[in-house]
């Protein structure tokens, strides 16, 4: 069936290092992208989205790029601080109420 | 503004038995899911609505039951719990639909079913 993956279970880095978070889907037909970041004990916030008519969108320290040839996608931290260790979720919002998340990939934060 | 809350934290049940979790949101917003979360996976939808009085199914709907008679709330029902039902769950909000907007999340129930 149709599904959204991370590459990695878990990812360690120095703090000040960038932090690159892979994620790969399989429809073709997904064109919004959202990335989640959820702490110890709390529910999933949000971090940043992407539409397909995009490749590159930036936030805050935050950069998510989207290749549609290879249906993947990455979220990029700069700088990370100990405050961005946290499980992070890709999800595919391919239809209404339809939020397919991804298994998740734990940041740590060395410090 | 509270945001997304729910009610209980924690609940310990014994199987067979039912309970209704509840979700409140004080942002006005027309959609409103449920979402359970097993170690070490993602979140999966299990109902949703799209305003007050609607409901649908989302991925793993079997063994719930849902209900937004109020657009501030929705409530998700287990009639005859069951081990396999022992997760947490999170109830979320939007504006619009997930594709327009982002979800607001509330802070999780954790069950356990025996």
């Amino acid at each position: 069936g149709e599904s959204v993956g991370l590459h990695l279970p878990t990812l360690s880095v120095q703090e000040g290092d960038n932090s690159i978070i892979n994620c790969a889907y399989s429809n073709s037909a997904s064109d919004y992208f959202i990335w989640y970041k959820q702490e110890s004990g709390k529910g999933p916030q949000f971090i940043i989205d992407i539409r397909s008519n995009m490749d590159k969108r930036q936030g805050q320290r935050v950069t998510v790029l989207l290749n549609k040839t290879v249906k993947h996608l990455s979220l990029q931290i700069a700088a990370t601080q100990p405050g961005d260790s946290a499980v992070y979720f890709c999800a595919d919002g391919r239809g209404t109420g339809k939020l397919i998340f991804g298994q998740g990939t734990t940041l740590q934060v060395k410090p | 503004n509270a945001g997304v809350t729910q009610t209980p934290k924690f609940r310990v049940l014994k199987t067979g038995q039912s309970m209704t979790l509840l979700c409140a949101q004080d942002m006005n917003h027309e959609y409103m899911y449920w979402y359970r979360q097993d170690p070490g996976m993602g979140l999966r939808l299990i109902h949703y609505s799209v305003g007050e009085g609607t409901t649908a199914k989302g991925e793993v709907p079997d063994g719930y039951n849902v209900s937004r008679l109020k657009k501030q709330n929705f409530l998700l029902g287990l009639e005859s719990a069951a081990p396999s039902q022992t997760s947490v769950y999170f109830c979320a909000s939007s504006i619009l639909g997930p594709r327009d907007n982002e979800q607001f999340f509330g802070p999780g129930t954790r069950l356990t079913v025996l």
